[in-house]
């Protein structure tokens, strides 16, 4: 079975940048698009990358998404952290057959 | 505005059937190029996917989950439905209802509900 794996837990300093990667079990992780949602507490999720870099309107440029082949992953990348960054960040994308798959989540604290 | 809202039993008794309804409103649910599913969340747990549908009744589904799941349309009333049959413990989550950009991501969620299984 096709998965995605993200580290656990990320934390970072107000200001500074920080990265969460994605990787792919097996297979291309370029050959299907890439998206990222972050959670808050007690909310739905909300869309911060899809496409595998692209940014839905109202998500500001501080966030970015890429990928690389040759790692077989993903990455969210979030400059000038701030507190309220801090939530937690899934990134999805699909199996050999075209179903869903979700990373596990990785919770990004700023501290 | 596109919403996106969950019903149903809040609390389901083990080896039962799970139902819930997700109506939409502010769109029509046979628009092209989406596709509608299911996510759930256990408590403090990640996010799974159960499954998607096309208007057309087109369904997708989790190979986990794909023994037990039955996603249903409705286009009359703008809905979609999901059975989990022979419910567990392990199936205590909230449950999401999204739409899903055809092999892109789930831009516009419900609020979720919490299905509690517990005799």
């Amino acid at each position: 079975n096709f998965m995605l794996t993200q580290p656990h837990s990320v934390s970072e300093s107000p200001g500074k940048t920080v990265t969460i990667s994605c990787t792919g079990s097996s297979g291309s992780i370029a050959s299907n698009y890439v998206q990222w949602y972050q959670q808050r507490p007690g909310s739905a999720p909300t869309t911060v990358i899809y496409e595998d870099n692209q940014r839905p309107s109202g998500v500001p440029d501080r966030f970015s998404g890429s990928i690389d082949s040759s790692s077989n992953s993903a990455s969210l990348t979030i400059s000038g952290l701030k507190t309220e960054d801090e939530a937690e960040y899934y990134c999805q994308s699909f199996d050999s057959s075209n179903l869903v798959v979700f990373g596990g989540g990785t919770k990004l604290t700023v501290l | 505005q596109l919403q996106l809202q969950e019903s149903g039993p809040g609390l389901v008794k083990p080896s039962e059937t799970l139902s819930l309804t997700c109506t939409v409103s502010g769109g029509s649910i046979s628009s092209n190029s989406y596709y509608w599913g299911w996510i759930r969340q256990p408590p403090g747990k990640g996010l799974e996917w159960i499954g998607i549908i096309y208007y057309s009744g087109s369904t997708y589904y989790n190979p986990s989950l794909k023994s037990r799941v039955t996603i249903s349309v409705d286009t009359s009333k703008n809905q979609i439905s999901l059975k989990l049959s022979s419910v567990t413990a392990a199936d205590t989550a909230v449950y999401y209802c999204a739409r899903h950009i055809t092999m892109i991501n789930f831009d516009y969620w419900g609020q979720g509900t919490l299905v509690t299984v517990s005799s």
